[in-house]
């Protein structure tokens, strides 16, 4: 089983900050690696698959980028919408399609 | 628009046995790969298991946790998501949800989610 962990649990940040949320993997997952946003009640929304690429409907100022076990979610400039808990998941060919434990993004 | 509707969740004992259904709508179901995941109270999100569609196999895969327990099924004719989950134990109390995987109007992907069922295993 492939284990995420991501780093920091907690981001304190003020809006317009640029945020950076890091995930790693046990072993090598090239770049088949989401990200998903959960806000209080609310189901996750998927932000990045395939490391990189944007999911629908979702705004530029969230990028992603990483290959192999090192992966990044970069928000460029923190709206007011985006403090969330953001968890990373991978989302190769070999079952189970584990999250990281999740980091929070909360207003400084 | 696609929707995602789950239901059967509630209380049961340690031991017992309960099925969720999740009920699709605006998509093409035959073809969808489904998934549950849940989330237990305060806690991250805990991929549960998955199945290709009929056309892909219909294999399924589980968590290490509840492989053994949990059986996810389909019947494509009602377009409906089963996950039957026997011998309930008080670390499964979570709010499980279905979800799948489309591709949006842009050609990029996004997930579909149900908004969740709660299960509550407790004597």
């Amino acid at each position: 089983e492939i284990v995420l962990t991501q780093s920091p649990a907690t981001l304190s940040l003020s809006p317009g900050e640029r945020a950076t949320l890091s995930c790693r993997a046990s072993q090598s997952i090239r770049t088949s690696l989401a990200w998903h946003q959960q806000k209080p009640g609310q189901a996750p929304r998927l932000l990045i698959y395939d490391a990189s690429k944007r999911a629908t409907g979702i705004p530029a100022r969230f990028s992603g980028s990483g290959s192999g076990t090192d992966f990044t979610l970069t928000i460029s400039s923190l709206e007011p919408e985006d403090f969330a808990v953001y968890y990373c998941q991978q989302r190769s060919s070999r079952p189970p399609f584990t999250f990281g434990p999740g980091t929070k993004v909360d207003i400084k | 628009e696609v929707q995602l509707v789950e239901s059967g969740g509630g209380l049961v004992k340690p031991g017992g046995s309960l099925r969720l259904s999740c009920v699709a709508s605006g998509l093409t179901f035959t073809n969808a790969w489904m998934t549950w995941v849940r989330q237990a109270p305060g806690k991250g999100l805990e991929w549960v298991g998955r199945i290709k569609s009929e056309n892909d196999g219909g294999t399924t895969d589980y968590a290490a946790p509840v492989k053994g327990r949990f059986t996810i099924s389909r019947e494509d004719a009602r377009n409906t998501l089963y996950l039957h989950m026997n011998s309930l134990q008080t670390e499964d109390t979570a709010v499980y949800y279905c979800l799948t995987t489309l591709v949006g109007y842009d050609r990029n992907l996004f997930d579909s989610w149900g908004q969740g069922t709660l299960v509550t295993v407790s004597s």
